[in-house]
């Protein structure tokens, strides 16, 4: 267990609808990435947060979007889903932002499928 | 920009014998962090090993360890005495230095890693 939480583990959902992917990184983590793995695509990094203010940004569709709480659980939201958005969803978590000498730590994945 | 390759989609190895799995990768930048992570058929993102690039001494986690050449940006990863759990999609990872703004991972394409009884 990574200590890294994430919900649900399955969705499934048709084309056009919007879902949000919730994650809860391990306590104390301040910093979370979201990742896509995609047939195609492989493992994608989507975007960063830090202490609830967006890091960094991969390749993330203008329709998904995503936003850390003050209690620093994360949600990723992706809207007008199409089918090619079908993929496994990982969030992982770290401690330190400034640091290369960390470790990230992944949850084991929403896997959405959009029919 | 940064890329990792994995040349190799799918391997397989017998019971309790030895097998390597290739990663090549490409930076300018002189600091930087190379991994192996695991995932298993559960999904979950495991990593196996790490290896600071300004260490020249090659990591080695029990029955895993890397053959790092950095000149070559080459970070192999060797499975010794494999078993059967080490079964797997492996997957070669970096990371470097943005000055701060972010640690993301840059994935290869994975490797399929089936072990024969």
């Amino acid at each position: 267990d990574s200590g890294v939480t994430q919900t649900p583990k399955h969705l499934i959902t048709a084309t056009g609808q919007r879902v949000t992917l919730r994650c809860s990184p391990r306590s104390g983590d301040l910093s979370v990435y979201w990742y896509q793995q995609s047939l195609d695509q492989g493992l994608q990094f989507l975007i960063q947060y830090y202490n609830g203010e967006e890091r960094a940004k991969g390749n993330i569709l203008e329709r998904f979007s995503a936003q850390q709480f003050p209690d620093l659980h994360s949600e990723l939201n992706l809207s007008s889903l199409e089918l090619g958005d079908s993929a496994l969803y990982f969030c992982a978590s770290s401690a330190l932002l400034d640091s290369l000498n960390t470790e990230a730590f992944f949850g084991q994945g929403t896997r959405l499928t959009v029919v | 920009a940064q890329t990792v390759t994995q040349s190799q989609p799918e391997m397989s190895v017998q019971e309790a014998e030895t097998v390597t799995l290739s990663c090549t990768y490409d930076t300018s930048e002189s600091d930087y962090y190379l991994f192996w992570y695991k995932q298993p058929p559960s999904r979950q993102m495991i990593l196996v090993i790490r290896q600071e690039a300004y260490k020249q001494q090659n990591a080695t986690e029990n029955r895993f360890s890397v053959n790092f050449q950095k000149a070559a940006k080459s970070f192999s990863l060797k499975i010794s005495d494999s078993q059967l759990g080490d079964a797997a999609m492996y997957f070669c990872a970096y990371k470097n230095d943005y000055g701060g703004a972010t640690n993301k991972l840059i994935f290869g394409t994975g490797t399929l890693l089936a072990v024969q009884p």
